[in-house]
């Protein structure tokens, strides 16, 4: 079973446009992240959620819309898609959003948007 | 603001060579230490995770060292093999988020 799984894995769509991603853990986790990694290859936090209630907000356009139902899910919704949008986006989960073991971050295998 | 660095940013090695890949940050008031995995177009695999009161963690050839004062910690990977040739990420932990360095992209030659 994977432990933390994104859908879609890619995404090809046009400026303009408004799109979602899915992200769901089996780990029992209260925390949740989103990650947005750049054609540089670096990686940058967007989110964090903990049971349910943000908790970070990085500086992201508000056009970037995230939406926990449960603990187990964080869904990522992106309105006005522009071409800077482009990036691979990875979620996340770990016990806590503190230290120790349960600090410790397992990641999706990442959904890679192409903004035309 | 923690900012986190990784040197170097590329690393070529032949098989079998013992190889360290470095990482400073420049708050030391951080929670743990993470490092990772990245094989091209896929996710992130957690390889060490050393919480800020351990100095080193090991696992199989990978050990790590945390040296919270100086603002450093290595990866010390014993007998490099071709499957080892990835980007390795080392990220801290404080304030509820992880921040990451920019990666070392290793590539290990038969």
């Amino acid at each position: 079973d994977t432990a933390v799984s994104q859908t879609p894995k890619y995404l090809v769509t046009q400026m303009g446009n408004d799109k979602s991603i899915k992200c769901e853990q089996n780990l029992g986790h209260d925390t949740m992240y989103w990650y947005k990694q750049d054609s540089k290859k670096f990686l940058k936090i967007m989110f964090s959620y903990n049971n349910k209630e943000l908790i970070i907000n990085e500086t992201v356009p508000n056009r970037f819309s995230p939406k926990s139902p449960d603990k187990a899910h964080l869904n990522l919704h992106i309105n006005s898609l522009e071409l800077g949008d482009s990036a691979v986006y990875f979620c996340a989960s770990s016990q806590d959003p503190g230290g120790g073991a349960a600090g410790e971050l397992f990641f999706g295998e990442g959904s890679r948007l192409t903004v035309l | 603001k923690q900012e986190v660095t990784q040197i170097p940013a590329a690393l070529s090695v032949p098989e079998g060579e013992n190889l360290v890949l470095n990482c400073s940050f420049t708050d030391s008031a951080i929670y743990n230490l993470q490092w990772f995995r990245q094989d091209p177009g896929k996710g992130l695999t957690s390889l060490l995770l050393i919480q800020s009161s351990q100095r080193e963690q090991t696992s199989g050839r990978l050990n790590a060292s945390l040296d919270k004062s100086s603002g450093r910690s290595t990866l010390y990977i014993a007998a490099s093999q071709p499957g080892d040739s990835a980007t390795y990420l080392c990220a801290v932990t404080g304030g509820g988020k992880l921040i990451f360095g920019q990666g070392t992209e290793l590539s290990v030659k038969p």
